[in-house]
């Protein structure tokens, strides 16, 4: 299996309420990044979290990292239509040639009206 | 608004031709990122420079795939002959290395190849 796998695949939620995906990954990382990807887009990055912190936030964004149970939550509270998209968090592990940056499956969010 | 551009947006080409897609980095960015995306596989490193030299390609079929950077403000990926299972999404995508060595990455909007 994968680096980085995101958990659900796909949720689906009610405009206002708050949603968690999770994400598990396999060797020792320097940091983790969370991406949306809207349809048809480009990734965009949206937070980073490196291996030394527990939590983050930014915005309506939070996002911990467990390093004992190699495993990240990317939580969006009161979410929004616009928060629709595809999510993705990425790792940044030590590759056999340097760096390598390996993303996950994605989590699908549907946020309905 | 500085972005990374990609081109062309769309390309379709029948197999055995040559395909070559553009990236154009935010500028001052020095590492740029060639990513492939499909719905089987998601999205794959292909390779990656850092100051127009090549630091990881491992994740590129080396037969047919290449990369360059000519310039600093020009990365180029290409593929020949095609195939139909390289039909994806290429994305290019360009950071700098933060305090630390990590990067955020910029993405471009995407070359969506289909090889019939």
């Amino acid at each position: 299996s994968q680096q980085g796998e995101e958990d659900p695949q796909a949720l689906s939620i009610q405009e206002g309420e708050n949603a968690t995906m999770n994400c598990s990954y396999k060797t020792s990382i320097n940091n983790l990044q969370w991406y949306r990807q809207n349809s048809g887009r480009g990734l965009v990055h949206l937070i980073l979290i490196r291996s030394n912190e527990r939590e983050k936030h930014s915005g309506r964004l939070r996002v911990t990292l467990d390093t004992s149970k190699k495993s990240s939550s990317l939580l969006i509270t009161a979410s929004r239509a616009a928060d629709t998209a595809s999510y993705f968090c990425a790792t940044d592990v030590k590759g056999d040639y340097g760096q390598n940056f390996v993303f996950g499956p994605g989590t699908r969010l549907s946020v309905l009206p | 608004d500085a972005r990374v551009t990609q081109t062309p947006r769309h390309k379709v080409t029948e197999m055995g031709q040559e395909v070559t897609m553009r990236c154009q980095p935010i500028l001052g960015h020095n590492t740029v990122f060639w990513y492939r995306q499909t719905m089987m596989q998601g999205l794959e490193l292909l390779a990656y420079f850092r100051n127009r030299a090549p630091l990881d390609d491992s994740g590129m079929p080396k037969d047919r795939f290449s990369a360059e950077m000519p310039d600093a403000t020009l990365a180029t990926l290409k593929i020949q002959p095609s195939e139909p299972r390289d039909s994806a999404v290429y994305f290019c995508a360009s950071g700098f290395p933060e305090t630390g060595g990590f990067y955020e990455q910029y993405f471009g909007p995407g070359t969506r190849l289909t090889v019939t």
